[in-house]
């Protein structure tokens, strides 16, 4: 079936580092991908999507490229920031007639001054 | 002007009770959603409408029932309240059920269970 795994968290940060969170998915056929991002208290934002393979997917700062051969969407940024500090999460969306998200389990991120 | 909005944003509730949760959205998407996150943040889905049709619904206890009386509103009711419902629930809508579209999600409602 499809899934998606991501890097357990939290994650603890000093502000302008470098962030990477690490997602695999398995799936058959050519998902999309995403990266949803949960502020404290609010509901899931799209953070970036990418729909086929080799492709970047990029917003705020953030990257990730839909890498097929290693079956990853990596979530990276340069330099981040306290207001970075969130849940994210990796989800993908395989088609067809019943399609849903399907989302890994959430990272946290918290980012220190 | 709140893309999808659901209410109550806080639930407290009794067990045995029966309560309901309601979701609109005003983007003129015609798929929408109900997911739960439960405490260990952890997203699944339960039910997915399109265009006030039912087109998943994921292994749920049938004490939960969806109900779309049209395609910008999305209710959830809950028949017999259980402990373990207790839970953060997101409503969530679409352009189509395809995928590849953004899903827009609602700020949920947290239900506690007492």
């Amino acid at each position: 079936g499809n899934s998606v795994t991501q890097m357990e968290g939290p994650v603890t940060l000093s502000e302008e580092a470098f962030l990477t969170i690490n997602c695999t998915y398995t799936a058959t056929g050519y998902p999309s991908l995403f990266w949803y991002v949960q502020y404290p208290g609010e509901g899931l934002q799209l953070l970036l999507k990418a729909t086929k393979a080799d492709d970047k997917g990029s917003n705020k700062g953030f990257e990730a490229t839909y890498r097929k051969e290693t079956t990853s969407f990596h979530l990276e940024k340069g330099s981040v920031q306290v207001s970075d500090s969130a849940v994210y999460f990796c989800a993908l969306v395989n088609g067809g007639a019943t399609n849903k998200l399907i989302f890994g389990t959430g990272t946290l991120l918290a980012v220190q001054p | 002007d709140t893309a999808v909005s659901q209410t109550p944003k806080y639930l407290v509730t009794q067990m045995g009770n029966d309560k309901s949760i309601k979701c609109e959205q005003n983007l003129g998407h015609d798929t929408m959603y109900w997911y739960k996150q439960d405490s260990k943040k952890f997203l699944k889905i339960m039910f997915s409408y399109n265009n006030k049709e039912l087109i998943i619904n994921e292994t749920v206890p049938n004490r939960f029932s969806p109900k779309s009386p049209d395609k910008a509103h999305l209710n959830l009711h809950i028949n017999s309240l259980e402990l373990g419902d207790s839970a953060v629930y997101f409503c969530a809508s679409s352009q189509d059920p395809w995928g590849g579209t953004e899903a827009f999600f609602g700020q949920g409602t947290r239900l506690t269970v007492v």
